[in-house]
């Protein structure tokens, strides 16, 4: 079945640095992908998606590329910032995304120190 | 615009008793779907209902159950209860844009 392994957490970086937070995924057909953000006491947020190989999202500084050749959709910024801290999940999902169900990878903390 | 609305945000309850949580999906969104999220994790589906019905399911048991109503709001049914139910349970409202999360409801087994 379909499933997304994600970098193991807790990440911790200093105000500014550069953030790649790692996703693969399995699956079957040509799922869409997603990175949703959860901070602390909320639901989860989409903060990009992309639809097919080759598509970049991005959002907030955040961008991440479809990858079907290495089954990859890594999250990366630039510039992280204090308000960046929250947990990051990567999730796949079909064509038809808001009818068909979301797997989600374990999630990753990340903690930015000013 | 309200977003999605969960209720309760809190519970604990015992062992073997039975609990329903409530959603009320976002303007315009006719399909609704609940997630369960242990501590640590990412969030599981559990299933989707469109149109009063269920349309898919996770791999959960029988004691998950569900209901949609005609305003589209639905319900979580979870009987006998175990420890292991202890999760934040998520709903998420759709039409075909994409999703939107409820803060979802803490349920907490004593």
């Amino acid at each position: 079945g379909d499933s997304v392994t994600q970098m193991e957490g807790p990440v911790t970086l200093s105000e500014e640095a550069f953030l790649t937070i790692n996703c693969t995924y399995t699956a079957t057909g040509y799922p869409s992908l997603f990175w949703y953000v959860q901070y602390p006491g909320e639901g989860l947020q989409l903060l990009l998606k992309a639809t097919k190989a080759d598509d970049k999202g991005s959002n907030k500084g955040f961008e991440a590329t479809y990858r079907k050749e290495t089954t990859s959709f890594h999250l990366e910024k630039g510039s992280v910032q204090v308000s960046d801290s929250a947990v990051y999940f990567c999730a796949l999902g079909g064509s038809n995304f808001g009818n068909e169900k979301l797997t989600f990878g374990t999630g990753t903390r990340l903690t930015i120190i000013p | 615009d309200a977003g999605v609305t969960q209720s309760p945000t809190h519970l604990i309850k015992t062992r073997g008793q039975q609990v329903t949580l409530r959603c009320s999906p976002k303007s315009g969104h006719d399909t609704v779907s609940w997630y369960q999220q242990a501590l640590g994790q990412g969030p599981q589906f559990i299933f989707q209902y469109y149109e009063e019905e269920e349309r898919q399911r996770g791999n959960f048991p029988d004691r998950f159950s569900g209901h949609q109503f005609p305003n589209y709001s639905s319900e979580l049914n979870v009987n006998a209860l175990l420890l292991g139910d202890s999760a934040l349970y998520l709903c998420a409202s759709s039409r075909e844009s994409g999703y939107t999360f409820g803060s979802g409801t803490r349920l907490t087994v004593v």
